[in-house]
């Protein structure tokens, strides 16, 4: 619907490992953000990407890391994955880092065992 | 102390009353207001901007209060497809949203 896309739609890992979140932006969208939702809470944003740099960060240790890529693709990385880390990830676009509007995927469903 | 903070509820209402939800926000430069729809398991959808003289989409109407720092969302009118959890949100510096933790509302026929 938003033209936002996420993959994998869920995935299981085991604690130690790591993972990597894909989201492609909708069309002519330069800038990408990351939240973490917690079951029960509101999303915490992460970080947000403008033209394949990163132009803001939330409060998330290093092992939260990503990329922007030159087609403004994203991809959110977290190493030494941990129990707490089990949560939707959810990507958003917008058409520049000034513009409101930002454009939910459907997330990412990541259970950490 | 949360830098956006929403009553969890449940609100539990029959089709037809109308019920309000309010946000308080701890960041007085806060620059932009929104309220996002979010139904269970799936992504955040914006449902409204608010702005300062307050504004009106159909049965929705969105008040901001910046000396209070407290935002509020009426819905007149409940119907069944309005049960969801709705978030309110802030844009501090047009990086980064900050959400609240959500109100659940469920509209019982």
């Amino acid at each position: 619907e938003t033209g936002v896309t996420q993959s994998p739609t869920h995935l299981i890992k085991t604690r130690g490992q790591q993972v990597t979140l894909r989201c492609s932006s909708q069309s002519g969208h330069n800038t990408v953000s990351w939240y973490q939702q917690a079951l029960g809470q509101g999303p915490q944003f992460i970080f947000q990407y403008y033209r394949e740099e990163e132009n803001g960060r939330g409060n998330f240790p290093p092992r939260f890391s990503g990329l922007q890529f030159p087609n403004y693709s994203s991809e959110l990385n977290v190493n030494a994955l941990e129990l707490d880390d089990s949560a939707l990830y959810l990507c958003a676009s917008r058409q520049d880092r000034a513009t409101d509007t930002q454009y939910f995927g459907p997330g990412t469903r990541l259970t950490v065992l | 102390r949360k830098e956006v903070e929403q009553d969890p509820g449940p609100f539990n209402v029959p089709e037809g009353a109308t019920v309000a939800f309010n946000c308080t926000y701890s960041n007085s430069a806060s620059q932009s207001f929104f309220w996002y729809r979010q139904d269970c398991r799936k992504e955040p959808k914006l449902l409204m901007s608010v702005y300062s003289s307050g504004n009106e989409d159909g049965r929705f109407t969105a008040q901001l209060n910046r000396a209070s720092q407290y935002i509020s969302l009426l819905i007149r009118d409940s119907k069944l497809s309005d049960s969801a959890t709705y978030l309110c949100v802030v844009d501090n510096a047009g990086n980064m949203l900050t959400f609240g933790g959500g109100t659940r509302l469920m509209v019982k026929p």
